[in-house]
């Protein structure tokens, strides 16, 4: 069966230190795998979109890696701070149609 | 610009009473998605509109949930009837369409189903 796997349901971590969350998938191929950010009461937010020849892409203190062959994407925060603090979202689109499947999200708490 | 807009933000309801929710996407976006959330869960699409047509509904539970996108702008989902299983976030989240692949998500609505 598909599935999309995220490591934790929840991570806390120091301020200054660097997030890294994960996202593992059986049984998808995807066409590319994006990552948001949703906070309590509100809908997700779009961070980061890599396909799947590429192996890293960055955007300030964030970077996403790809990994095809071990079925994973890992997601860096550095220099956490408090307001970091949220639920992340991996999301993965197996046709390039944009009809994605999401993971269950893994709850970040950085603590001051 | 403004963002996706959806209403009502909450809702109450007994079970075995119908319920509708309101969608306004982003102006010039052609794709509409509808997405259901259940709690520490992340969302399941329901439903999928290019403009005013219906392109994936797999998976939504036609014996009790319908939508339309009317003129392909706005959109309505109903639930009738409701049941307590249904208690879940409702997201709504356009995108402009021609391979543009980021989702905008609404704020949902959360429905509480007694």
């Amino acid at each position: 069966s598909q599935k999309i796997e995220q490591n934790s349901e929840a991570l806390n971590i120091q301020e200054g230190k660097t997030a890294t969350l994960t996202c593992n998938y059986t049984n998808y191929s995807p066409a590319y795998l994006q990552w948001y950010r949703q906070d309590p009461g509100r809908g997700p937010v779009f961070l980061l979109l890599i396909r799947e020849n590429e192996k890293e892409k960055r955007k300030e203190r964030l970077k996403v890696t790809f990994d095809t062959t071990l079925k994973q994407s890992l997601f860096h925060i550095t220099a956490s701070q408090p307001a970091d603090s949220a639920t992340y979202l991996c999301a993965l689109d197996q046709t390039g149609a944009n009809n994605l499947f999401f993971g269950t999200g893994t709850r970040l708490t950085v603590i001051p | 610009e403004a963002g996706v807009v959806q209403s009502p933000r909450y809702k109450i309801i007994e079970k075995k009473q119908p319920v509708a929710f309101w969608c306004n996407p982003i102006s010039g976006h052609n794709t509409l998605y509808w997405y259901l959330q259940n709690l520490g869960q992340g969302p399941e699409l329901l439903i999928r509109y290019e403009n005013e047509e219906a392109v994936d509904d797999s998976q939504l539970p036609k014996d009790r949930f319908s939508a339309e996108r009317l003129k392909g702008v706005d959109s309505t989902l109903k639930i009738q009837p409701a049941e307590l299983g249904d208690s879940a976030v409702y997201l709504c989240a356009s995108s402009p369409g021609d391979s543009q692949e980021t989702q905008y998500f609404g704020p949902g609505t959360r429905l509480l189903v007694l």
